[in-house]
């Protein structure tokens, strides 16, 4: 199972918009709504931030969002913020009943 | 409080074996799947694993990458789960997290009933250095 591609960097203003997008297969993304987003600051734990596409826990601001479009998911985080500065992974399941990583997308605030 | 505590983490030479665990309090252990992933030093998450709760049978799924090599177990008892490591390689050296799974019911995706999971808590790692 070949990793999700996702973009390497992304940067924004603070309180812009800013999407980036984790792409994979019609065997994961494409067929199955078991898309997550965790965000990783340097030297920390991942943390959960969307499950099953667009589902936030509790305590997550409602700045971050997800979607998925065919094979493609997006995470949204509007009003940009200086802590939102971080690496982010997206995850999926996939038809082998495994799960895979994308590569990570580096945000920076600028 | 959910914690998850790894363990057992350190240098090893190449070709030898290693055995984490990971120690779970504030939640009914057995009623979890649990995984694991790692993390190379600045590099990516890769997922190794995940067991099912016994109630789901308590059986495993493994990456490509390391079935047949990694074993992931747990004592339900002890409320702890293990990763046996064998023939480690330089290239696995990284972090080693355990991360409590989330069960959100069954769904019926294109004919076939799956149960539906996410990750959710995780645990804060352990280091293993693989190196001669």
């Amino acid at each position: 199972q070949s990793a999700l591609t996702q973009d390497a960097s992304v940067s924004g203003s603070p309180g812009q918009s800013i999407t980036f997008s984790c792409t994979g297969t019609s065997s994961d993304i494409g067929t199955y709504n078991f898309v997550s987003w965790f965000q990783q600051h340097p030297g920390k734990v991942p943390k959960l931030l969307i499950y099953h596409v667009n589902n936030r826990p509790s305590g997550v601001p409602d700045r971050f969002s997800g979607s998925k479009s065919g094979n493609t998911a997006s995470l949204t985080i509007s009003g940009l913020q200086a802590e939102d500065e971080a690496d982010y992974f997206c995850s999926s399941y996939t038809s082998s009943s495994t799960w895979v990583f994308g590569g990570g997308t580096k945000v920076t605030v600028l | 409080e959910v914690q998850l505590v790894e363990s057992g983490g350190g240098l090893i030479e190449p070709g030898r074996s290693l055995r984490l665990s990971c120690s779970a309090s504030g939640f009914t252990f057995g009623d979890y799947p649990m995984t694991w992933v790692r993390q190379a030093p600045g590099k990516g998450l890769e997922w190794l694993g995940f067991i099912r709760s016994k109630i789901d049978g308590g059986t495993t799924e493994y990456a490509a990458s390391v079935k047949g090599t990694f074993t992931i177990s747990r004592d339900d008892s002890k409320s702890i789960a293990y990763l046996q490591m064998n023939s480690l390689k330089t290239e696995d050296t990284a972090v080693y997290y355990c991360i409590r799974i989330i069960s959100t019911g069954v769904r019926l995706v294109r004919g076939v009933l799956i149960r539906s999971y996410y990750f959710d808590y995780w645990g804060q790692g352990t280091l293993v250095t693989v190196s001669s």
